[in-house]
């Protein structure tokens, strides 16, 4: 399997239920990012692990919890969700260099009920 | 962090060659101009990046403007596969600070 993948592709909460979205590449990158896409509205960057280390937390509320315990995986544990933080979630990953090209995956669909 | 400013969208007819500005007039030396694209029910794909020379690869051209205050990337022959959102944007070193911005939406008509 190559490039980057996501697990659930869908996935329906209540906003007192407790999931996480899965992220793994193989394509030997170091750096992975979780962004989230609302209708009508930009990307929105929200964690940045750069060397399996975060080095970015753009003001993300705390009911999102990134992980990444090695380079290849990315895990976003969500818990008291919120109505409006459905939306798509999106998983990248890049190799740290100049250059930084990032590559995604198709996102998981999230609805909070 | 630099900003990049692109037309809300754009029409093309199938066959014929597009191309999609993007002005990034607050560019520094170290940024490179990157161009993804989103299909639609899909994640952002890669299409194309330069720093300062023209760039080709299977997919695109891009152009670069010589104060590279501005870009232009050319879909040589649009196809109805080509209807998408592109996004330009500005990476650093320090990538995770770019941003993605509305991008210009395009359709492709048969």
């Amino acid at each position: 399997e190559t490039g980057v993948t996501q697990t659930p592709r869908h996935l329906v909460m209540g906003m007192t239920n407790k999931k996480s979205l899965k992220c793994e590449q193989h394509l030997g990158h170091n750096a992975m990012y979780w962004y989230k896409q609302s209708a009508k509205k930009p990307l929105e960057l929200m964690f940045v692990y750069s060397l399996e280390e975060r080095v970015e937390n753009n003001s993300v509320p705390s009911r999102f919890s990134p992980e990444c315990p090695n380079s290849s995986h990315l895990f976003l544990h969500l818990h008291t969700l919120q109505p409006e933080d459905s939306a798509l979630y999106l998983c990248a990953s890049s190799q740290v260099d100049r250059e930084e090209t990032q590559y995604f995956g198709p996102g998981t669909r999230l609805l909070v009920l | 962090d630099a900003k990049t400013t692109q037309p809300n969208s754009m029409e093309s007819n199938e066959e014929e060659p597009v191309h999609l500005p993007c002005n990034h007039s607050t560019i520094s030396g170290t940024d490179y101009i990157h161009w993804y694209r989103q299909l639609p029910s899909q994640g952002p794909e890669y299409v194309i990046h330069g720093l300062t020379s023209n760039v080709n690869n299977r997919m695109a051209s891009l152009a670069i403007a010589e104060d590279r205050k501005s870009s232009t990337l050319i879909l040589h022959r649009a196809t109805l596969r080509d209807a998408a959102v592109y996004y330009c944007i500005l990476r650093s070193t320090n990538a995770g600070k770019s941003t993605f911005g509305d991008g210009t939406t395009l359709t492709v008509k048969p």
